[in-house]
């Protein structure tokens, strides 16, 4: 089976700090989407950022931007100057066909 | 404005009782999903459609079944022959069929069944 994997079930940072949360995937096809989703204790799921694999340029989106790494299959998420509100849960997927396939997520704790 | 809305948002049954739980959205999306989410762990998926009166079997759609009348509509059915049904179940659409397109998710349903 097709997997994605992150291999840190927690992480924790401090307000203001740097964190990184790691995903590798695995995938036959040359052209995939990459996806990291939040899920805070409402349960919400909510979009954070979106790559396109036959994109070199790594997305960015305000504080939140990846290290894609396609010969590697490593889609690392970066969270610059971490607020309170980032704690969530953090869940990388990847496109199969029509459909995505989940990571088994990043519990993410910042500390004030 | 514009999103998908379930219901209920906590749902409980007794074993060997069918419940249905609702997936309506207005964002004139194609393709709708149906998730387990089991706690400390990932999204997988039970069963999806791209189509009105068109749907796909997922990685665990034993003892679940859909139905897509309508585009807006997307209900999911937990059977009786479900081993463990007891989970939060997500509901989501896009708007493609190619999977190039973000996933709407819903506020989710908590089902517990004793």
């Amino acid at each position: 089976a097709q997997t994605v994997t992150q291999s840190q079930p927690e992480m924790s940072v401090q307000e203001a700090e740097t964190v990184t949360l790691s995903c590798t995937y695995d995938t036959s096809e040359s052209d995939y989407y990459l996806f990291w989703y939040k899920q805070p204790p409402s349960r919400q799921m909510i979009l954070v950022i979106r790559q396109e694999a036959y994109k070199q340029q790594n997305a960015t989106e305000n504080r939140f931007s990846v290290n894609f790494q396609k010969a590697a299959k490593s889609f690392s998420l970066k969270i610059s100057d971490s607020q309170l509100g980032d704690a969530a849960m953090y869940f990388c997927a990847r496109t199969a066909g029509n459909m995505l396939t989940f990571g088994g997520g990043t519990r993410l704790m910042v500390k004030p | 404005d514009g999103g998908i809305t379930q219901s209920p948002k906590y749902l409980f049954r007794k074993e060997g009782q069918n419940v249905t739980l609702s997936c309506e959205q207005n964002l004139n999306h194609d393709a709708m999903y149906w998730y387990r989410q089991d706690p400390g762990q990932g999204l997988r998926l039970i069963y999806y459609s791209q189509i009105v009166n068109d749907f796909q079997k997922g990685d665990i759609a034993e003892g679940y079944s859909v139905s897509r009348e309508k585009k807006e509509s997307f209900p999911l059915t937990v059977t009786s022959a479900q081993k463990n049904p007891t989970a939060f179940y997500l509901c989501a659409s896009t708007l493609g069929r190619d999977g190039a397109y973000e996933q709407y998710f819903g506020p989710g349903t908590r089902l517990t069944v004793t």
